[in-house]
């Protein structure tokens, strides 16, 4: 079975400022995905950035970077110079391997972190 | 870029009703999931197609069913609503030919099921 833990519950971070938000999974399976989702109030569930378990470098998608550290199985979201519309709940999510050839990758969620930033 | 579409985006319903919730797959993206988020919860898994069967089943209560059609669209059935029902639920879409696993996931934006 796969778990995700998100350990902060609520972050605060002054505007312009870095922040991470920590993400760690448990899986036995050697091949998965790591997805980090935003869900603003208005409830949409917006993709931000993938990581492969077997990707050698950490993704990053403009402002987003996932430090993606597979031995302390990690993956923490990284966003540089915080906006004000970047507050938001994050999600930390996996999805495993398919090799029944079904088709089908469920993701599996965190519990979330509330992310407020700071004029 | 086309995305992932869901209808209705708000639903209000009496306990015991009937609703069905529709969700219209990215263009040759085979899979769908279906995702149920209760307030202030993460989403939870309810069940899946890919090539029009169904390829996995979640938390999905007996009560609901869902298929998908042949242009790949898929509808969430849920029968005798109960006040727990009232929850976001979420469409999601990824292509087939990915490898072993998920690379894309996008979501719709949701349909809003309130039930009273």
């Amino acid at each position: 079975a796969q778990k995700i833990t998100q350990t902060q519950p609520g972050m605060f971070v002054q505007e312009k400022e870095a922040v991470t938000l920590d993400c760690t999974y448990d899986t036995s399976d050697p091949s998965y995905g790591l997805f980090w989702y935003k869900q603003p109030s208005s409830g949409e569930m917006i993709f931000l950035i993938y990581q492969g378990s077997y990707d050698q470098q950490n993704a990053t998608e403009g402002r987003y970077s996932l430090n993606f550290q597979k031995a302390r199985k990690s993956a923490n979201l990284v966003i540089s110079a915080s906006q004000l519309g970047d507050s938001a709940m994050y999600f930390c999510a996996m999805s495993g391997a398919s090799y029944s050839g079904a088709g089908s990758y469920q993701l599996t969620f965190g519990k979330g972190t509330k992310l407020s930033v700071i004029p | 870029a086309a995305g992932v579409i869901q209808s209705p985006r708000h639903l209000i319903k009496e306990k015991r009703e009937t609703a069905t919730l529709k969700c219209y797959p990215i263009p040759r993206h085979d899979t769908v999931y279906w995702y149920q988020q209760g307030p202030g919860q993460d989403p939870q898994f309810l069940i899946s197609f890919y090539e029009k069967m169904q390829s996995d089943k979640g938390s999905i209560p007996d009560r609901f069913s869902a298929q998908q059609f042949s242009d790949y669209h898929s509808e969430l059935n849920m029968s005798s609503l109960e006040l727990g029902d009232s929850a976001l639920y979420f469409c999601a879409s990824s292509p087939r030919d990915r490898g072993l696993w998920n690379t894309e996931a996008f979501f719709g934006q949701g349909t809003r099921l309130t039930v009273v």
